[in-house]
């Protein structure tokens, strides 16, 4: 049972436009979300995160918006750069447990 | 600087043989993770750790080990029990359990 899920394999939008990368989570337990993005052959580095006491946290460009009560959080980037253009996991995490748990991804691609 | 490295980059191993993956990081994190990642897929947590002395099995622990017997150190044994060996490989760290993980660039292993 997966219990993160980001159903769009990939996006592509056009430079300065905006990204919206979707994920969904089963687990109502989970009460902090994070995203990070990846290069191929390099490890993941942290984006943004956001508390389940929220339900909006912005850094910059990337804001992530958290709806609870649909399980659904998003992570828009404005305007797009070609520089986005990576891997994005969603991952979530609850109080007490040992570990997060990632999604499967999103393939971002910001066209010139 | 500080950071987390992971050697090395690359390895091929013949099929039946254990091969030890490095995870070291000098950020004095408590938590530290090993994932694997195959193609197109997300983030697989095989084993981790919350503190010295200490660790628990992730999702797909079968045919790894691990140790933690010191803070900045988590090796990854990949024993010939893992059926399917050649992927991605990914630690981790992060200060303590839930907060941001910061990855290595990676280690790619190729049985042969």
């Amino acid at each position: 049972d997966q219990q993160v899920k980001q159903n769009s394999p990939s996006l592509s939008v056009q430079e300065g436009r905006i990204s919206i990368l979707n994920c969904d989570y089963t687990n109502s337990m989970f009460d902090y979300f994070l995203w990070y993005k990846k290069y191929p052959a390099e490890g993941p580095t942290f984006l943004i995160s956001i508390s389940s006491i929220k339900d909006k946290n912005e850094d910059g460009r990337f804001t992530v918006f958290l709806n609870k009560s649909a399980k659904h959080l998003s992570l828009h980037i404005v305007p797009s750069q070609p520089g986005d253009s990576a891997v994005y996991f969603c991952a979530a995490h609850y109080t007490n447990a040992g570990k997060s748990t990632f999604g499967d991804g999103t393939t971002l691609t910001v066209k010139p | 600087d500080g950071g987390i490295t992971q050697s090395p980059k690359y390895l091929f191993r013949k099929e039946g043989q254990n091969v030890t993956l490095s995870c070291e990081q000098n950020l004095n994190h408590d938590a530290m993770y090993w994932y694997r990642q195959d193609p197109g897929q997300g983030l697989r947590l095989i084993y981790y750790s919350q503190i010295v002395n200490d660790f628990q099995k992730g999702d797909i622990a079968e045919g790894y080990s691990v140790s933690r017997e010191k803070k900045e150190s988590f090796p990854l044994t990949v024993t010939s029990a893992q059926k399917n060996p050649t992927a991605f490989y990914l630690c981790a760290s992060s200060p303590r359990v839930g907060n941001e993980q910061f990855f290595g660039p990676g280690t790619r292993l190729t049985v042969l």
